[in-house]
């Protein structure tokens, strides 16, 4: 079993629509939480991390159920920039390394 | 802004030639990591420097080293490249939690 799985997608959804991701992870001791975007043939960015209460980043809010270990990102509105992949990342407790996910794709369309 | 370079965006080698990839950042980042990219695979760590002269294996060092002379500057290195290395390969600098990647080098292995 991969140690965080995501649905790879692809998520093909119109401008303006809000569309969810989640991702599951399998250590219970993970400590950090993040989702990362890549675009196509570019190299991963930090797009935001994931608190315990949940956290909102404009149009972006990012939810964790550590009982259920998983974590979820919503976009709301979506514009067609937002196209990319989506990379759930965790860290757990004592690593000093990111365990990432293969990735959601996003495919926003006019 | 930080800036990761890494020292070729495309490379081909014969299987058996020593490869050597340059990774260079700007902001005296203590760790530095290499990291592998495959179709549904995700990214997975390599090796990762947390300081000069110091390096910890990742999750596949098998058929790689590294080196790590200057603060600013880890080099990945196949010994002997085989064709199950032809891959995209990323650099990344920064904190535990907050990487930040370099645009990769996508090596073909004939």
């Amino acid at each position: 079993r991969k140690e965080v799985e995501q649905d790879p997608g692809p998520f093909n959804v119109p401008e303006g629509a809000t569309v969810a991701f989640n991702c599951t992870y399998s250590n219970s001791a993970s400590q950090s939480f993040f989702w990362y975007r890549q675009d196509c043939r570019k190299e991963p960015k930090l797009l935001m991390s994931v608190y315990s209460s949940g956290n909102e980043d404009g149009r972006f809010t990012a939810q964790l159920n550590r009982a259920s270990q998983y974590i979820s990102l919503l976009i709301r509105d979506s514009k067609l920039s937002d196209s990319a992949t989506y990379l759930c990342v965790v860290r757990p407790r004592g690593y000093n390394k990111l365990i990432f996910g293969a990735g959601t794709r996003l495919a926003v369309h006019p | 802004d930080v800036k990761v370079t890494q020292s070729s965006r495309y490379l081909v080698k014969r299987t058996g030639e020593k490869v050597f990839l340059e990774c260079v950042q700007d902001m005296d980042h203590e760790n530095m990591f290499w990291y592998r990219q495959d179709p549904g695979l995700g990214l997975r760590l390599i090796y990762f420097s947390y300081d000069v002269k110091m390096k910890e294996k990742g999750d596949i060092p098998e058929g790689y080293s590294v080196s790590r002379e200057k603060k600013e500057r880890f080099s990945l290195i196949l010994e002997s490249a085989s064709t199950n290395q032809t891959s995209m390969y990323l650099c990344a600098s920064g904190s535990r939690d907050e990487q930040y990647f370099g645009p990769g080098t996508r090596l073909t292995v004939t």
